[in-house]
């Protein structure tokens, strides 16, 4: 069974000040680990991914995560916040392997907000 | 077309009444995914779709809930006699299909139910 925790359900940042949302996982087999963006109105979009190589991964708009196997985290982070990041962010779960592959679970997500 | 789409965007209902949740995928794509995410919370997997063949519906909540996907392609999730817990949004993705490397899971926008 997987499950994601994400610490805080609200995060507030100033204008170009560091991004940091943090994710911790719970997987009893390797995981593919997941952030998704949601704006207002529209669907989940896809903003990095990690299934297997480097740890360290980047995604659209200068967001990165580095996937931490000891500490079991998967943290979202970015250099200068805009306020076009502005939106909710998820962290999300699937085995690698096995039947429940393909199925993702969901933390409860984390609302950023930005500040001019 | 050019994403996933859905349909209705909104549905209100009364209690008691059955409602049909559509979901068309991204054209030749596989999989197809049902989550439901209630307000404050993550989506959580409902079922899911290779083809026409439903692979799993562990994640439907109880006997009411059940979806087809008849020709492999648009999808129907059916609630019947609704509740008013089952007021959420209802989102679909779809993959390109199942294999050895990942394949992203796009979003709709989502069916957001109201149930009085």
């Amino acid at each position: 069974a997987q499950s994601v925790t994400q610490l805080g359900s609200h995060v507030s940042v100033s204008e170009g000040a560091l991004v940091l949302l943090r994710c911790n996982y719970s997987s009893s087999v390797p995981p593919y680990l997941f952030w998704y963006v949601q704006y207002p109105n529209q669907g989940l979009q896809l903003l990095l991914k990690y299934t297997t190589g480097a740890t360290l991964v980047k995604g659209i708009n200068g967001f990165e995560a580095e996937f931490k196997k000891s500490e079991t985290s998967f943290h979202l982070t970015k250099p200068s916040a805009h306020m076009s990041d502005a939106a909710e962010y998820f962290c999300a779960v699937t085995p690698a392997g096995g039947t429940s592959y393909g199925k993702l679970t969901f933390g409860q997500g984390t609302i950023l907000t930005v500040h001019p | 077309g050019a994403g996933v789409s859905q349909s209705p965007r909104y549905k209100v209902t009364k209690r008691g009444q059955d409602v049909a949740l559509r979901c068309d995928p991204i054209s030749g794509h596989v999989s197809l995914y049902w989550y439901r995410q209630a307000l404050g919370q993550g989506p959580e997997f409902l079922t899911y779709f290779n083809y026409e063949a439903q692979q799993d519906k562990s994640g439907l909540p109880n006997d009411r809930f059940s979806a087809e996907r008849p020709e492999g392609s648009i999808s129907t999730l059916t609630i019947q006699r609704t509740e008013q817990r089952d007021s959420a949004m209802y989102r679909c993705a779809s993959s390109l299909g199942v294999s050895s490397s990942y394949n992203e899971q796009f979003f709709g926008p989502g069916t957001r139910l109201t149930v009085l």
